[in-house]
């Protein structure tokens, strides 16, 4: 099955820097990679997903980049603010129905 | 448009006790997924259902079944409850369950504490 793994676990920021979490995924029939962010004591939250037939994918502050040949696609947070602060879940999935989550990256934005 | 709901919110149950989760889907959505979250483990993918039918099935004992009725809402039972079941148990659900289309949306989830 697949495989999907997320770096870093833990991540701190200052408030206005940007913050960046990687994801690898091992099957090459994955074609469909969403984020989640999960505040504490709440449901995940879609925040971004792109598929595979596009490269990147920007909304406002969040942008989130795909490459298919080294199989690993990344989330970007611009200009940081405190209410970022969360944990985010890569996730990916070759049917749409069945989907494998990295293990989540705490983010916090310190003012 | 209402959101994923589920029910109950939080339940407390011993050892070897069985529970059932519910979750009602956005209206209009028939595919329905059920996921476990733990501090250790992350979210991981127990099973999926799409009209009334188990597409889709993750890594977990026999002891954790599904079911979904016509209204699409779904049912999780969980069997001979033991310790390491204590989790939240989201479910998920989404138009069609077709990467092309669709966007997965999870309800607030059950907290479940085993003693």
């Amino acid at each position: 099955g697949e495989n999907v793994e997320q770096h870093p676990s833990t991540l701190s920021v200052q408030e206005g820097d940007s913050a960046v979490i990687k994801c690898t995924y091992s099957d090459s029939a994955s074609n469909y990679f969403p984020w989640y962010k999960q505040e504490l004591g709440k449901r995940p939250q879609l925040i971004i997903d792109i598929r595979s037939n596009v490269g990147e994918k920007k909304d406002q502050r969040i942008a989130v980049t795909l490459n298919k040949t080294a199989k690993h696609f990344s989330l970007h947070i611009t200009e940081t603010q405190p209410e970022d602060s969360a944990v985010y879940f890569c996730a990916a999935s070759r049917t749409g129905n069945q989907f494998y989550f990295g293990t989540g990256t705490s983010l916090t934005v310190i003012p | 448009k209402a959101g994923v709901t589920q029910t109950p919110r939080y339940l407390i149950k011993t050892r070897g006790q069985q529970v059932t989760l519910s979750c009602s889907p956005i209206s209009g959505h028939r595919s329905v997924s059920w996921y476990q979250q733990t501090p250790g483990q992350g979210l991981q993918f127990l099973f999926e259902y799409f009209s009334e039918t188990q597409r889709n099935k993750g890594n977990f004992p026999g002891r954790f079944s599904g079911r979904q009725f016509s209204n699409s809402r779904s049912e999780m039972n969980v069997s001979t409850l033991e310790l390491g079941d204590s989790a939240l148990y989201l479910c998920a659900s989404s138009l069609l369950g077709r990467t092309i289309t669709d966007t997965q949306y999870f309800g607030p989830g059950t907290r479940l504490t085993v003693l």
